[in-house]
């Protein structure tokens, strides 16, 4: 059983759109939700976080929580074709001794002009 | 450093050989984590160190997969005896302490087993 799941995809929008990024995690003690942009050859790259329910907006990004239902979101508004890239949600999620991050498999969107 | 780093970014071996994966995590950065992105595919977790505290291997998946930490800083990957399927991308990820703040990752190694 996978423990952070996102739809595969892939996804695809028209540049301008709203582009809406889904995840959802097994684990209730999860605190710390993060989403990474990943670019096809890069690794991935840091791009948003949130602990608390509701939403975190940082420029075109929203990240949305919501821990009773156990489910994060990503919106990306005015998308552009730049934006085109697998979107990776990972959660902390009880493993071993400790707590790390556990990632989804990823959402690939396409932007197109 | 500025990054974590990571070398060789490339490297092709043949079946059977050793290989080591080096990682130079950010400077301060306590917790150091290594994972494999197979082709198309998401981030698998291998090992995490932790300061001076055990490392984590719950995700090493088998025994000709082992890692160090030296110092508490630098940390190597090996993988003896390499199979095909061992062909991935091994990412070394560090984070100053705690997972609340996020994963910054390395620009990976690409083992290719041939």
């Amino acid at each position: 059983q996978k423990e952070v799941e996102q739809n595969s995809g892939p996804l695809s929008v028209p540049e301008g759109a709203i582009a809406s990024l889904n995840c959802t995690y097994s684990d209730r003690g999860s605190q710390s939700f993060f989403w990474y942009r990943q670019y096809s050859g890069k690794s991935p790259e840091l791009i948003m976080f949130i602990y608390s329910n509701g939403d975190k907006e940082d420029g075109r990004f929203t990240a949305q929580l919501n821990k009773a239902s156990q489910y994060v979101s990503l919106l990306i508004r005015d998308s552009q074709p730049s934006d085109s890239a697998t979107y990776l949600c990972a959660a902390d999620i009880s493993s071993g001794s400790a707590r790390q991050l556990t990632f989804g498999s990823g959402t690939q969107l396409t932007v197109l002009p | 450093g500025a990054g974590v780093s990571q070398s060789p970014s490339n490297k092709v071996t043949e079946k059977g050989k050793d290989v080591e994966l080096r990682c130079d995590p950010i400077s301060g950065h306590t917790a150091l984590y290594w994972y494999r992105q197979s082709l198309g595919q998401g981030l698998e977790f291998l090992i995490y160190f932790q300061g001076n505290s055990a490392p984590d291997k719950s995700g090493l998946p088998s025994d000709r997969f082992s890692a160090e930490r030296t110092g508490g800083s630098v940390s190597t990957l090996t993988i003896q005896r390499t199979q095909q399927e061992d062909s991935a991308v091994y990412l070394c990820a560090s984070s100053p302490g705690p997972v609340n703040y996020g994963y910054t990752f390395g620009s990976g190694t690409r083992l290719t087993v041939v």
